[in-house]
């Protein structure tokens, strides 16, 4: 079966650094994306990783172990636009992008 | 460019009827996906076409759920009867051929079943 796991909620402040991890378990492996979902909204591409190793992008920057099928998403200097939930998502064999149930991210002032 | 493209937004409709959904994806993008997502999770894969042929329908229910593509431009997805657990968001997606890992996602439209 398939399986990605990543915390239900997270609350940061302003200003600082929050890491969204996910771990996953597919039946095959052809890269990992990030995606941002505000509330009521589509989700947006953030990052895609498919070799070990740390993507920077910007102030969110996402890292890769296939070994250890494990990745993070790295946010820092949170704004309050950045409120939204954070889907991980794997593209498994046959091409099929399965996701996790997100991590929803609240900043506060 | 224009985005992927949903109608409608928003659909109430009580049980037992039939609804349906319409996806214009961005041009030139030959593969179109359907999702659905219930809140709180991510989205589902329903179906996958690449231009006008589904080749990959395994999650759709079949029984009451059909889709078209017929010009391998939009679509149309169909829930016929519709029940109270189909209330959720389905969301359209749309790749460039060649490009499966890309998908740029449309509004949704917000489905609810009374």
């Amino acid at each position: 079966g398939q399986n990605i796991d990543q915390p239900t909620e997270m609350t940061a402040t302003e200003g600082a650094i929050v890491q969204i991890n996910c771990t996953y378990q597919t039946s095959g492996f052809n890269g990992l994306f990030w995606y941002q979902q505000h509330a009521g909204e589509a989700p947006t591409f953030l990052s895609y990783n498919v070799l070990d190793g740390l993507e920077e992008k910007g102030r969110f920057s996402s890292f890769l172990s296939r070994s250890k099928g494990y990745s993070y998403l790295l946010l820092k200097e949170l704004q309050m636009k950045d409120s939204a939930s954070y889907l991980c998502a794997v593209i498994g064999s046959w091409g099929k992008l399965q996701f996790g149930a997100g991590t929803q991210v609240v900043v506060t002032p | 460019e224009a985005g992927v493209v949903q109608s409608p937004r928003y659909k109430i409709i009580e049980k037992k009827q039939p609804v349906a959904f319409w996806c214009n994806p961005i041009s030139g993008h030959n593969t179109l996906y359907w999702y659905l997502q219930n809140l709180g999770q991510g989205p589902e894969l329903l179906i996958r076409y690449e231009n006008e042929e589904a080749v990959d329908d395994s999650q759709l229910p079949k029984d009451r759920f059909s889709a078209e593509r017929l010009k391998g431009v939009d679509s149309t997805l169909k829930i016929q009867p519709a029940e109270l657990g189909d209330s959720a968001v389905y969301l359209c997606a749309s790749s460039p051929e060649g490009d499966v890992y890309e998908q740029y996602f449309g509004p949704g439209t917000r489905l609810t079943v009374t």
